[in-house]
């Protein structure tokens, strides 16, 4: 089944502490999103990648980093300057073109110990 | 910036009863607008999408319609389900190439 796989579905972290979110495709899609959701304020963007080796910052990407060495693949660092990591982190991609859909994965849920 | 507005946050009927889901969006030039489902605790599930060029979508019971110069679309269910009930997000894709995503709207369809 081709799609994409968030892992873990649950995690926590200790102050001070990084923490990585993993997310793979085997849609060979090009471009690859990482969004952030807090209860009552939607989906906001932390970084993006539309092709291999390159990503760029979306709008609230501070105390997060990002890379892009396979196309599969697009792992997310929470570090220890984001004081406020709790939330509901969603996986996306979608192929190139401005009229493809976009996919998501099942999210990773990161808590705060 | 590009802003997309979703009201009412939360909306709940009888089942049987057909609705309409509003979003409006302020991009002129936007590429195509999506709308999504999400269910407790899980990931977004698109359910249609349409280009900018555009004016309707349809995919069993759902419709979705497009109106670039209101800066507007709406997604209608026909015959609404308790299985229904879940968060509808959309989201519009512009020059950017970032999708902005309302916040969404909660519906519960009551048995």
């Amino acid at each position: 089944d081709g799609g994409i796989t968030q892992s873990p579905k649950y995690l926590f972290r200790k102050e001070g502490q990084n923490v990585t979110l993993s997310c793979e495709q085997n849609l060979n899609h090009d471009a690859m999103y990482w969004y952030r959701q807090d209860p009552g304020q939607g989906l906001r963007l932390i970084y993006y990648s539309q092709i291999v080796n390159d990503f760029q910052k979306g709008d609230i990407a501070e105390g997060y980093s990002v890379s892009r060495e396979k196309k599969e693949s697009f792992p997310l660092t929470v570090t220890s300057a984001q004081k406020n990591p709790t939330a509901f982190y969603l996986c996306a991609s979608k192929a190139t073109g401005s009229h493809e859909k976009l996919f998501f994965g099942s999210g990773t849920q990161l808590s705060v110990l | 910036k590009q802003e997309v507005t979703q009201i009412p946050a939360a909306l709940s009927v009888p089942e049987g009863e057909n609705l309409v889901l509003n979003c409006s969006f302020t991009d002129s030039a936007i590429y195509n607008l999506q709308w999504f489902r999400q269910d407790p605790g899980k990931g977004l599930t698109s359910l249609l999408l349409i280009q900018s060029s555009q004016r309707e979508q349809t995919s069993g019971r759902l419709n979705a319609s497009l109106d670039k110069s209101s800066g507007r679309s709406t997604l209608y269910i026909a015959a609404s389900q308790p299985g229904d009930s879940a968060t509808y997000l959309c989201a519009e894709y512009g020059a950017n190439s970032k999708l902005t995503f309302g916040k969404g709207i909660t519906l519960s369809v009551r048995p």
